[in-house]
Order: structure tokens, then C-alpha cells, then sequence
């Protein structure tokens, strides 16, 4: 069955410091991995794709096929970075359904 | 670009009535949209796919006779959820699609009493 787990339900970390927040997936078929981010009474919204391969708010995360992992990374965490991320694979197959994760809320303190 | 509305943003019913829940992508069409549910603390959960001209397919578990999608436009998707009960509380979300990159509406929350 599909499944993408993301293990911490809040991180916590100082401004400056790096940020990992892991996502794992389970899918037979070829994924596509997303990040959503959601700020504070805002609707969810598009953070990156795996195929764009771009950083995006300093943001970067590299699908790992062999550890099935899409980990959100950010070398120097901001304050305006605080916000709930969202972990989401797209099934293959043109249906286009996302699969979300539990999600994972960044606090970043100044 | 790629603005998705939703109306209302809020709603409080009483328990056996139906509530209709609209989603529009205002700058774009969008043969398909998406309705999911958020509970409280929790991920989103995808309900059903909405598409344009067709009937919606639903994912498993959830009730089609109680969830009736319509979307008889390229802007416009409408959720009704029929005979509400209190379990039926939670917050919707809905989704379009442009390309292959989902555009989501900011939520209704619904309250049945």
C-alpha cells in the first residue's frame, strides 16, 4: 500500500540552526515526491518538487530511491520558516492523487 | 496564478440537513479537482477526484451517496454533504488541478450540531 510517514510531529530549533525534516514512502510504483507548506492561516501551498530539483526559500530535498526518502533540508533555519510541511507522493499512472503525510511542525525560536 | 477559492470558508448546520461546499480555480480551468478531509491534528485524506463532465470516483471508504461531488464546469466543483451529522465535522479542502501540480482552496470548516 502507499504510505508516506513523516516520524516527528514537531521540530523544534533555533534561528540560524540546519533543519532535516524526513519523509519516508512506501510505493511500488515510480514516485513523485512533494513538500506542501502551510503557514499560519494560510492554505497549503506548493514548497518543491523532486523532478524540479530546485531550492526554493533555501529549502532542498533529494529523492534517495534506495532509503525510499525525501527529507526537506535547510542549511540556516529563518523564523518566517515556521509553518506545518507536508510530505506528499504522487501516484504514477496520470491520476495525479497525492498521498500526504502525517506532517511535521517547524518552530523555528529567534 | 492558479488562485483556487472556497465557499463558504465556514459553516454551522444542524444535523440531517445537507450543506453545499463550492470550489472554484478562479484564473485557470481545471478538468480535475480533488476534495479531501482534514480532521483536527491530522494529515489530509483524499475523499474524491473530481472530474469535469464525468462522475467523480471515490476513494475507498468514503460514502458517495453522502459525499456528492458535481463539477459541471471547468471552474467549478461543489461538495454536498447530505443528511450531515455531527462525525461529519471537519474541515474540507479542495484542490485543482493545472498541469500536474494540485492548486488548493483555503478550507471550509463545517460544524454540524
Amino acid at each position: 500500500a502507499q504510505r508516506v510517514t513523516q516520524p516527528e510531529k514537531l521540530l523544534s530549533v533555533f534561528k540560524g540552526a540546519p533543519v532535516e525534516l524526513k519523509c519516508n514512502y512506501s510505493y511500488s510504483g515510480s514516485p513523485e515526491l512533494f513538500w506542501y507548506v502551510q503557514y499560519s492561516r494560510q492554505r497549503l501551498q506548493l514548497l518543491l518538487r523532486h523532478i524540479s530539483r530546485e531550492s526554493i526559500k533555501g529549502f532542498t530535498a533529494d529523492l534517495n530511491k534506495g532509503e525510499t526518502s525525501f527529507h526537506l533540508k535547510k542549511p540556516f533555519a529563518q523564523e518566517e520558516d515556521s509553518a506545518m510541511y507536508y510530505c506528499a507522493l504522487s501516484l504514477s499512472g496520470g491520476y495525479n492523487k497525492l498521498i500526504f503525510g502525517a506532517g511535521t511542525r517547524l518552530a523555528v525560536h529567534p | 496564478g492558479a488562485v483556487v477559492s472556497q465557499h463558504p470558508s465556514w459553516v454551522i448546520c444542524k444535523s440531517g440537513t445537507s450543506v453545499k461546499i463550492e470550489c472554484r480555480s478562479l484564473d485557470f480551468q481545471a478538468t480535475t479537482m480533488f476534495w479531501y478531509r482534514q480532521f483536527p491534528k491530522q494529515s489530509l485524506m483524499l475523499m474524491a477526484t473530481s472530474n469535469e463532465g464525468s462522475k467523480a470516483t471515490y476513494e475507498q471508504g468514503v460514502e458517495k451517496d453522502k459525499f456528492l461531488i458535481n463539477h459541471a464546469s471547468l471552474t467549478l466543483s461543489t461538495l454536498t454533504v447530505t443528511s450531515a451529522h455531527p462525525e461529519d465535522s471537519s474541515f474540507y479542502i479542495c484542490s485543482a488541478l493545472r498541469g500536474d501540480t494540485q492548486y488548493f482552496g483555503p478550507g471550509t470548516r463545517l460544524t454540524v450540531l
